[in-house]
């Protein structure tokens, strides 16, 4: 398995701000996503982060609100840029070790994150 | 392109009864099926996945789900309900690997009467 922290664990932040969520793995991973999860919903994927490379959004999603960091394989950032109140969720990244198939996802224990 | 559909976001069962949540999935290739589990304001845990091989996959906490390819489900029981079931239960699939981006549904959430 792995151990996913994540920090904030939460925030209060004001309209047209913007918000830097990190997420720390304790081994090296080859996948680390970031989902979110609004208020009584599923959660929907933001974005695969590549290390080395830009990130990969999901339709709905662009860097320019959402931007992603990947450094290297046990860290990665993710901005909510020039926050509204419909930004307030949990946001979550989780992360995988492929191996040939066999291996999961692992979730963070998420941001859950309000704005005023 | 892949999605899951739970039917019934909200199931109640009373305490000792059979659990039943069930999931639907579409793909247009042999999919990697999951149930993960929310406790309230807690991250999410996985309760069980089915990759290859035996269709009847057990998980954690007594849980456990059957792949059917014929009917593209994949629901989940578990024979006695207890007090600490009560969460929302998330179906989901990915398709590359088990590793790989993951849809999820809508949710179900479970409530346990005593």
């Amino acid at each position: 398995s792995a151990v996913i922290s994540q920090k904030p664990s939460r925030d209060i932040c004001q309209r047209g701000t913007s918000l830097t969520i990190q997420c720390q793995v304790d081994s090296q991973v080859t996948m680390m996503f970031w989902y979110r999860q609004q208020p009584g919903q599923s959660l929907t994927l933001i974005a695969t982060a590549n290390q080395g490379s830009e990130a990969t959004y999901e339709s709905g999603f662009v860097i320019d609100k959402f931007p992603i960091s990947r450094p290297n394989l046990t860290f990665s950032t993710l901005t909510v840029s020039n926050m509204s109140p419909e930004d307030s969720s949990i946001y979550l990244c989780s992360v995988g070790r492929d191996h040939r198939g066999t291996d999961t996802q692992y979730f963070g224990p998420g941001t859950r994150l309000t704005v005023l | 392109a892949q999605s899951v559909t739970q039917l019934g976001s909200h199931v109640s069962v009373s305490e000792g009864a059979l659990v039943l949540l069930r999931c639907n999935y579409s793909s247009s290739v042999p999919p990697y099926l999951f149930w993960y589990v929310q406790y309230p304001n807690q991250g999410l845990q996985l309760l069980l996945k089915y990759t290859t091989g035996a269709t009847l996959v057990k998980g954690i906490n007594g849980f456990e789900a059957e792949f059917k390819k014929s009917e593209t489900s994949f629901h989940l029981t578990k024979p006695s309900a207890h007090m600490s079931d009560a969460a929302e239960y998330f179906c989901a699939v990915s398709l590359y690997s088990s590793a790989s981006k993951i849809i999820f549904g809508s949710g179900t959430r479970l409530s346990i009467r005593p």
